[in-house]
């Protein structure tokens, strides 16, 4: 049975500060890794995607890939209470093709 | 504005009825999926479609039934359904065979099973 495990939190942080969502996964033939946010009552939109070891960034949000730990996170930097959501860890499955299996998410609260 | 269209945004139903959820892209996609919701839960996998064909059928009862019209298309038939299986269900496009696995998401179907 393949898995994405992440913390569900919540995780607070003040406004301004760096938010850290972390997730590991099981199957170690995964190539594709992904960050999904989701609002309350909506549909999960891409944040980020890293294939690559190592680091990614793209603007405030920067995806970290360790294949040999099978831990990929994302950094939030500069935190505001609009990136209060739900954090949905993706990963494809290596043998279905392009097939997601997601995490059961975090829930990150930024106040102000 | 989301480019992958889900119909109805809400739907209710009895346990002895027929419906059908709708969703329609057209980014040319060749692979369209049923994820199913349930609230502070993460999408769950139900069916995959890779060029109009059923490629991956995730263990669902046979209540649901998917079909592929066309490339464009994509519905979920709902017979016979319970309580349970009241949720959002997302419906999702990816652009194969490039395989980047990015999902397009639509706003979801939320069903009520009564």
């Amino acid at each position: 049975q393949k898995e994405v495990e992440q913390n569900s939190g919540p995780l607070s942080v003040p406004e301004g500060a760096i938010a850290s969502l972390n997730c590991t996964y099981s199957d170690r033939g995964s190539q594709s890794f992904f960050w999904y946010r989701q609002y309350s009552g909506k549909s999960p939109e891409l944040i980020m995607f890293i294939y690559s070891n190592g680091d990614k960034e793209d603007g405030r949000f920067t995806a970290q890939l360790n294949k040999a730990s099978q831990y990929v996170s994302l950094l939030i930097r500069d935190s505001q209470p609009s990136d209060s959501a739900t954090y949905l860890c993706a990963v494809m499955e290596s043998q279905a093709g392009t097939a997601l299996i997601f995490g059961k998410g975090t829930t990150l609260s930024v106040s102000s | 504005d989301t480019e992958v269209t889900q119909t109805p945004k809400h739907l209710v139903m009895g346990m002895t009825n027929k419906k059908s959820l709708k969703c329609e892209q057209h980014m040319g996609h060749r692979a369209m999926y049923w994820y199913k919701q349930k609230a502070k839960k993460p999408p769950e996998l139900m069916f995959v479609y890779s060029y109009e064909k059923l490629s991956i059928n995730e263990s669902v009862p046979s209540r649901f039934s998917p079909e592929c019209p066309n490339s464009s298309l994509l519905n979920l038939h709902l017979h016979a359904l319970q309580p349970e299986d009241s949720a959002l269900y997302l419906c999702a496009s990816s652009n194969e065979p490039r395989g980047d696995g990015e999902l397009f998401f639509g706003e979801g179907s939320r069903l009520t099973v009564l």
